[in-house]
């Protein structure tokens, strides 16, 4: 997830499948997770989070999978909905003294076509 | 509960002034990490603070400070304006600020600077 900015991937889904949205962290110490949604004119809203002693988390409607192997995270939607429109960051904590200091991925855009 | 409450939203200023941001956490969250985002570097850590207390810092110059209060709430100034610093700047709080707790952003303060 180091953020190096420029264009925002971009997915497009219909109204009502499951989306993916994919991220690849840097650092193999991090060792907690979250996934943020963030809209137009809105600071990043919580998600889902994900601690390194799992691999999967689900929540309602949407599940985290971590591959550590390969330092991949991807964030599952099931059955999209038009409010579910927005940019998606994953971020990584590299801190792991107490203190939080997360860095995020680039973000990755969903449009939800009707 | 309130969220997390960032003042002003939108601001103007020109180079080579400063400016001070105003953040107010969610009632009980000790823990305030303020962020820039941009368009080209995405999402970037400035600080964290806990207990009056910087823990955490990142890689910006020392024109960017920040302070906590007592009661939790926190300021960021910058001084002397570069065009560059126009961004969206988002306060965060959690509770104590561990490692693996989540972070609760505000709507962000847009500062222009022309």
């Amino acid at each position: 997830g180091e953020s190096v900015g420029l264009h925002l991937p971009t997915l497009s889904v219909q109204e009502g499948d499951n989306s993916i949205i994919n991220c690849a962290y840097s650092n193999s110490a991090s060792d907690y997770f979250i996934w943020y949604k963030q809209e137009s004119g809105k600071g990043p809203q919580f998600i889902i989070d994900i601690r390194s002693n799992m691999d999967k988390r689900q929540g309602q409607r949407v599940t985290v999978l971590l591959n550590k192997t390969v330092k991949h995270l991807s964030l599952q939607i099931a059955a999209t909905q038009p409010g579910d429109s927005a940019v998606y960051f994953c971020a990584e904590n590299l801190d792991g003294a107490g203190a939080q200091k997360l860095v995020f991925g680039q973000g990755t855009r969903l449009t939800i076509n009707p | 509960k309130a969220g997390v409450t960032q003042t002003p939203r939108y601001l103007i200023k020109t180079r080579g002034q400063q400016v001070t941001l105003s953040c107010s956490p969610i009632s009980g969250h000790r823990s305030v990490s303020w962020y820039q985002q941009t368009p080209g570097q995405g999402l970037q850590f400035l600080f964290e603070y806990f207990s009056e207390t910087q823990r955490n810092k990142g890689n910006f110059p020392g024109r960017f400070s920040g302070r906590q209060f007592s009661n939790s709430r926190s300021e960021m100034n910058v001084s002397t304006l570069e065009l560059g610093d126009s961004a969206l700047y988002l306060c965060a709080s959690s509770s104590a600020g561990d490692t693996n707790e989540k972070l609760f952003f505000g709507s962000g303060t847009q500062l222009s600077v022309l």
